[in-house]
């Protein structure tokens, strides 16, 4: 079935980069996405990548793509207080179908 | 911001009552997806619309039904509300039904007293 894994804390020094990992079941999924939840707000999306790419960069954003082991990552850059947050993961079903299956989310602390 | 208007913010009522929330997509977007955010079940999907079709259903219970009107907002009603509906209800749309990233609105929190 489809299934997404992340760990649920991470606590990082400010400026220092930050690693966020999910791992994903569908190796159908079409799309691999990330969203950013801060308190009381709703989810923003951050990036994605298709599932034939390997890596995928945006500014202080570093995805990358196992496909053999179904490993998602999220790279950080020079993280900041601002980034403080929730980090879901999620892979979008198959099916032609567009319904996403969401990880429980990394809580992630920046502390100076 | 996404784009997606959800409407009320906030939502307190008593069990057994209904509820109606509200969506307005994103300019140019056909689809819209409802999702429920709970501390016990994380984010869940519950109901696709794809240009005022229904698309694909989730864990949507029967008491909770949704449309999309030709102006493509769409309406999530829940019913016979309990306290374990309590939670945290997004919208998203993407401009066509599948392979299109989710912009999603910033939620309608709904407490059950």
């Amino acid at each position: 079935g489809e299934d997404v894994e992340q760990s649920l804390f991470l606590s990082v020094r400010e400026g220092d980069s930050s690693v966020i990992n999910c791992t994903y079941t569908d190796s159908s999924s079409t799309y691999l996405y990330w969203y950013k939840q801060e308190p009381g707000a709703g989810l923003q999306l951050l990036t994605y990548i298709f599932s034939n790419m390997d890596m995928k960069q945006d500014q202080r954003l570093t995805v990358l793509l196992n496909k053999k082991d179904k490993h998602l990552s999220l790279r950080i850059a020079d993280t900041q207080t601002g980034d403080s947050a929730i980090y879901f993961c999620a892979e979008s079903s198959t099916g032609g179908y567009n319904k996403l299956i969401f990880g429980a989310g990394t809580r992630l602390a920046v502390h100076p | 911001d996404s784009g997606v208007t959800q409407t009320p913010k906030h939502l307190i009522t008593a069990t057994g009552q209904r509820v109606t929330l509200r969506c307005s997509p994103r300019s140019g977007d056909l689809s819209v997806y409802w999702y429920q955010q709970s501390l016990d079940q994380g984010l869940q999907f519950l109901i696709q619309y794809y240009n005022g079709e229904e698309r694909a259903k989730g864990n949507i219970l029967e008491r909770f039904s949704a449309q999309q009107f030709p102006d493509l907002h769409s309406e999530l009603n829940l019913s016979s509300l309990e306290l374990g509906d309590s939670a945290l209800y997004f919208c998203a749309s993407s401009k066509q039904g599948s392979n299109q990233p989710q912009h999603f609105g910033d939620g309608t929190r709904l407490s059950i007293l």
